[in-house]
């Protein structure tokens, strides 16, 4: 069974340019979350999507960040503007209902550098 | 509001030790997840621990979960060199439900031979 896949892996850029991050879930996985970590901490959620509908995207920057999941399978998390404290890994995980454990599979991230 | 504190958040050992890792949650949660992160690397599920008195091991790590203290324990035998690796332990914000994991510091372990 294949991972989930995210891309690109690494990204710099310089501040107030546009970013963009991309995401595949396992497959048949319904549930897709990006989590946001900075160094020397663990993960925080940033959006939490059922398919292709956002069921919590509180903790989402609404006024620089967006996200969409068309279909319910790719999800694509953006920054416009970024800002130099925007530098951190975001990671994307998946996970299925049908797994009585409800257990997040992590994929590799993206490593984001704002200069 | 839901907080996971874990202790230590460093350790240092030498091979051939044993030591715990302690992850102690605020509200009541009846699973509780350990993930290992290898620097530059993603988080790579190690346990997944659903009841109160549930105990799951692999290897040299065994992980426990007492939902009544509100607490989990990794616990290390017989330490060696490929362990070494920041460790969270990660709790449902809402029992029960599939939502937002709430994770601990993490605990980097260096083992030393």
């Amino acid at each position: 069974e294949a991972g989930v896949v995210q891309s690109p892996r690494y990204k710099i850029i310089e501040k107030k340019q546009p970013v963009a991050f991309w995401c595949n879930p396992i497959s048949g996985h319904n549930t897709l979350y990006w989590y946001l970590q900075n160094l020397g901490q663990g993960p925080e959620l940033l959006i939490r999507y059922e398919n292709e509908e956002a069921v919590d995207d509180s903790q989402l920057p609404k006024d620089r960040f967006s996200a969409e999941r068309l279909k319910g399978v790719d999800s694509t998390l953006k920054i416009q503007p970024a800002e130099l404290g925007d530098s951190a890994v975001y990671l994307c995980a998946s996970s299925s209902r049908d797994r009585g454990d409800n257990e997040q599979f992590f994929g590799p991230g993206t490593r984001l550098t704002v200069l | 509001e839901l907080k996971v504190e874990q202790n230590p958040l460093f350790l240092s050992m030498q091979e051939g030790k044993n030591y715990t890792i302690y992850c102690n949650y605020s509200t009541t949660s009846d699973r509780l997840y350990w993930y290992r992160q290898d620097p530059g690397k993603s988080l790579e599920s190690l346990f997944v621990l659903l009841s109160n008195g549930a105990v799951k091991q692999e290897g040299r790590l065994m992980a426990s979960l007492d939902t009544k203290a509100r607490l989990s324990t990794l616990h290390i035998t017989a330490a060696v060199h490929d362990l070494s690796a920041t460790y969270f332990c990660a709790v449902p914000q809402y029992s029960g439900n599939t939502g937002k994991l709430i994770f601990g510091q993490g605990t980097t372990l260096q083992v030393k031979p």
